[in-house]
Parts: C-alpha cells; structure tokens; sequence
C-alpha cells in the first residue's frame, strides 16, 4: 500500500498527558498537512510542511501543538498536556509540490482524552 | 462570518434525483476550488477540481461564481453510493491554506 498512513489508529490518554502521533506521507510528495476534524466539521487546517520546512501555521493552534518533519520524509504531531477539548480526529495529508495538487488523506489517529 | 459555508443536510434524495449543493466563501482573493467527498468514517478524497469555466466529470459538474463567491456541485442520476458527505475547500492567500466548509450531507434512499 502506497497510500498515506498514521500511526496510532486510536489513542486514548488521560488529561495532562501528552501523546505523540505519526505521519507517513506518500514517498514522492513534499507537501505534507496536518488536520484537525471534530463530529459534523470539516477538517481545520491546522500546518503544512513543504519538505522539512514548517511553512504556516494556523493562528488557532495552541503551543501545546508542535510538529516536525525533520528529513522531509515522515512528521510527527505532538500534543503536550492534552486537554478534553483536544478529542478529535487529526489528519495527515500529502501532495506533490504545487498547492493546487490534490491532496491525499491517511485515515487518521482519533484522539479521546478523559 | 466563516471563510467557507455550507449547508450541512441533510439531503435526503430518492435514486435517480438530481440534487445541487452550494458553498459560498468570504475572501475574494481565494484562487482554487475543490470538491472533496467524505464517506462516514473514513478520510476525504479528492471529488473534482472546480474550474473558471465549470467542469463536469460524468455525472458531476461543478460551477465557480466569482462574483457571488459560491461553488456549487451538481449530481445527476444519484445513486445509492453516492450517499457521503460533500466538503468544499478553498485555498486562499499566498500560501495558499486550505480551508475546508463543514460539509454537506447527502443520503441517497432507494
């Protein structure tokens, strides 16, 4: 399978912990998302990598949030002191170089925090 | 106002309807338009791409109004699998970031 994947598929943490989740985009593409979607949303961009450079960031994204793609090839998402309000579905996608190219979904880590 | 807006459904159509969805978007500088297609718990993939001029693909044809700043996306002939949820993007800015409507839902019954 050439396709996008993230590791875990589910997580289940206690508030405060952090939780570290990964992304194997596909191997061509240099543009690489991350997604955040909660129940009855759309995906919220949350950054993007243009190979290992973090380009944007969205402005919603608390510094409890950091990711790294540190040999443009996979990325990580780390979420420190994890807060209920962190529950969701996060997303990774890829791309070849241009933004107008489509982007390619893994299936996503759904996060629950208790 | 949110950047993009979309009604959510859903759409309850019976098989062989046509059924049309609407999404509007704020900031006039935006440059490129898609539709994504979500089935339920499962992750978005790519629908069509939405061009100046309008483009279709077999049974779905999209629209760009500029002036009005909506899309749209028109399904003839629905079929059952057609049934998923339809996000609009829009990519916006020099970085061009993608921003993605909540979706629409459409439930096609037999």
């Amino acid at each position: 399978d050439t396709g996008v994947s993230q590791d875990p598929r589910h997580k289940i943490t206690k508030r405060g912990q952090n939780v570290t989740f990964r992304c194997d985009p596909i191997s061509e593409h240099n543009r690489l998302y991350w997604y955040r979607q909660t129940l009855g949303q759309g995906p919220e961009f949350l950054t993007y990598f243009q190979n290992e450079a973090q380009l944007e960031k969205s402005r919603l994204l608390s510094d409890r949030f950091s990711a790294e793609r540190p040999k443009g090839s996979f990325s990580t998402l780390e979420i420190q002191r994890t807060e209920q309000g962190d529950s969701a579905m996060y997303l990774c996608a890829s791309s070849k170089d241009s933004p107008r190219e489509t982007q390619y979904f893994g299936p996503g880590t759904r996060l629950l925090v208790l | 106002r949110k950047e993009v807006e979309q009604d959510p459904g859903p759409f309850n159509v019976p098989e062989g309807a046509t059924v049309a969805f609407n999404c509007t978007y704020s900031n006039s500088a935006s440059q490129s338009f898609f539709w994504y297609r979500q089935d339920c718990r499962k992750e978005p993939k790519l629908l069509m791409s939405v061009y100046s001029s309008g483009n279709e693909d077999g049974r779905f044809t999209a629209q760009l109004n500029r002036a009005s700043q909506y899309i749209s996306l028109l399904i003839r002939d629905s079929k059952l699998s057609d049934s998923a949820t339809y996000l609009c993007v829009v990519l916006t800015g020099g970085s061009y970031i993608p921003t993605f409507g909540r979706g629409t839902s459409l439930i096609v019954h037999p």
